[in-house]
């Protein structure tokens, strides 16, 4: 599965829409972008993904550029309650076994 | 629903003695994960099973850790003897097939002392 870089840290002011980038440029044709989140002392949490198209649910929008090499997820206005560590995680479709979490971005989300 | 339940929720132990971990999945679920996760290594698939029938342990750390699943709906984790390092939070996750959507449990504290 194609390895993702994610930064760090990120800070959001409450109610701004946060974007949180992902790199995966050597993702192949059929592997999905998922993407999870871990709130403090909480397991992880689904959020959305995708394979070609943008994506939006009620939690998040996902935007994949054209060349799949990398996305980007928003949360449209960001609240206290999201602030969490985001994970991007490109996989093979079918392949529960190989979600691998990598170290995601920590999202400070503030007043 | 319930969601993925986990007990204990917190455990401390001594040194040397038999932990066993438990999970509930989700109902309807095929697919149980069991994941660790510390500060220097982050969150790590330990082993998975689909129908009750373990697929993966490649990342089970060594001979001390041990998981069964008797039946769709219980799986556990034991470690025996338990040493300091094995201190984490273990959680254990399901999913039903074709998805990659995990549902997560609250996870389990573990401090050996």
């Amino acid at each position: 599965d194609a390895k993702t870089t994610q930064p760090p840290s990120m800070d959001c002011a409450e109610g701004r829409a946060a974007n949180l980038p992902c790199n995966h440029s050597t993702i192949s044709g059929n592997e999905y972008v998922y993407w999870y989140r871990q709130i403090h002392s909480q397991g992880p949490q689904y959020i959305i993904h995708g394979l070609k198209n943008n994506e939006t649910n009620e939690m998040a929008s996902l935007i994949i550029t054209e060349d799949r090499k990398s996305s980007t997820l928003i949360l449209p206005h960001a609240t206290l309650r999201d602030t969490a560590v985001y994970y991007c995680i490109a996989v093979n479709g079918g392949s529960q076994g190989n979600l691998i979490f990598g170290k995601g971005t920590k999202l400070s989300v503030k007043p | 629903d319930a969601g993925v339940i986990q007990s204990p929720r917190h455990e401390v132990t001594e040194m040397g003695q038999e932990v066993t971990l438990r999970c509930k999945p989700i109902s309807g679920h095929d697919y149980l994960f069991w994941y660790r996760q510390t500060m220097m290594r982050g969150l790590e698939l330990l082993i998975y099973f689909n129908n009750n029938v373990p697929i993966d342990d490649s990342g089970m750390p060594e001979d001390r850790f041990s998981a069964k699943m008797p039946n769709a709906s219980f799986s556990t984790l034991k470690i025996q003897p338990s040493e300091p390092r094995d201190s984490a939070v273990y959680f254990c996750a399901s999913s039903w097939t074709g998805g990659e959507k995990l549902f997560f449990g609250s996870g389990t504290q573990l401090s050996v002392l």
